[in-house]
């Protein structure tokens, strides 16, 4: 079975600049998070989405982040425009359903604002 | 909210020996998960082992154990015989509302090197 693939690997952007991730979810997962991991701390969750609705966008910088997850599958992360404080690893992951279903997580893009 | 305390950032042991993690957490919910998740340098999150808070037993999975004190919330990993492939970065996790498993308070995370 295919993991929760994540592209790109690695991006250097300068300040101010937009950036975007993506993610492909294990396949018939509905549930998909995303979380920002800032060097040498836990991840934080950015966003939850169940099928292309939003769950949960309570800890996402709205004034700079943006998600969409289309049809329920594949989801992109945007940053426009990006802050130093953006640089961090950026997490996907998804779960079958929203409980008492583990959650498996991408290898993440690490970012590099400049 | 709840919050995950990891008061270890760094760790080191030698191979073939035993080691333990701390983890101490608050949460309002009466049945709930607790997780550790080992993050190697490739940066994939790996469950190691899960803890159901209402089962007294604590979980072992193969060299990994832990010792779970729920009046204490405290939640700490044993890993026994380590192995150079143990070296990675150590996460206990805690799901929101007790059972949302990918919806997760993450502590901050502490550093285990395994020597040869």
């Amino acid at each position: 079975e295919a993991g929760v693939a994540q592209s790109p690997r690695y991006k250097i952007i300068e300040k101010r600049q937009s950036v975007a991730f993506w993610c492909n979810p294990i396949s018939g997962h509905a549930t998909l998070y995303w979380y920002q991991q800032i060097l040498g701390q836990g991840p934080k969750l950015l966003i939850q989405f169940q099928n292309n609705g939003v769950v949960d966008d309570s800890q996402l910088p709205k004034d700079r982040f943006s998600a969409e997850r289309l049809k329920g599958v594949d989801s992109t992360l945007k940053i426009q425009p990006a802050k130093l404080e953006d640089s961090a690893v950026y997490l996907c992951a998804s779960s079958a359903t929203l409980k008492n279903t583990e959650a498996f997580f991408g290898q993440g893009t690490r970012l590099t604002v400049v | 909210a709840q919050t995950v305390t990891q008061s270890q950032p760094e760790m080191s042991v030698q191979e073939a020996e035993t080691v333990t993690l701390s983890c101490t957490y608050d949460t309002s919910e009466s049945n709930y998960y607790l997780f550790w998740y080992k993050q190697p340098p490739s940066r994939q999150m790996i469950l190691v082992i899960r803890q159901e808070a209402y089962k007294q037993q604590n979980a072992t999975e193969n060299r990994f154990s832990v010792n779970f004190q729920k009046a204490a919330k405290s939640f700490s990993l044993k890993i026994s015989d380590s192995q150079l492939g143990d070296t990675a970065m150590y996460f206990c996790a805690l799901p929101h509302g007790g059972t949302s498993y990918g919806k997760l308070t993450f502590g901050q995370g502490t550093i285990l090197t395994v020597h040869p």
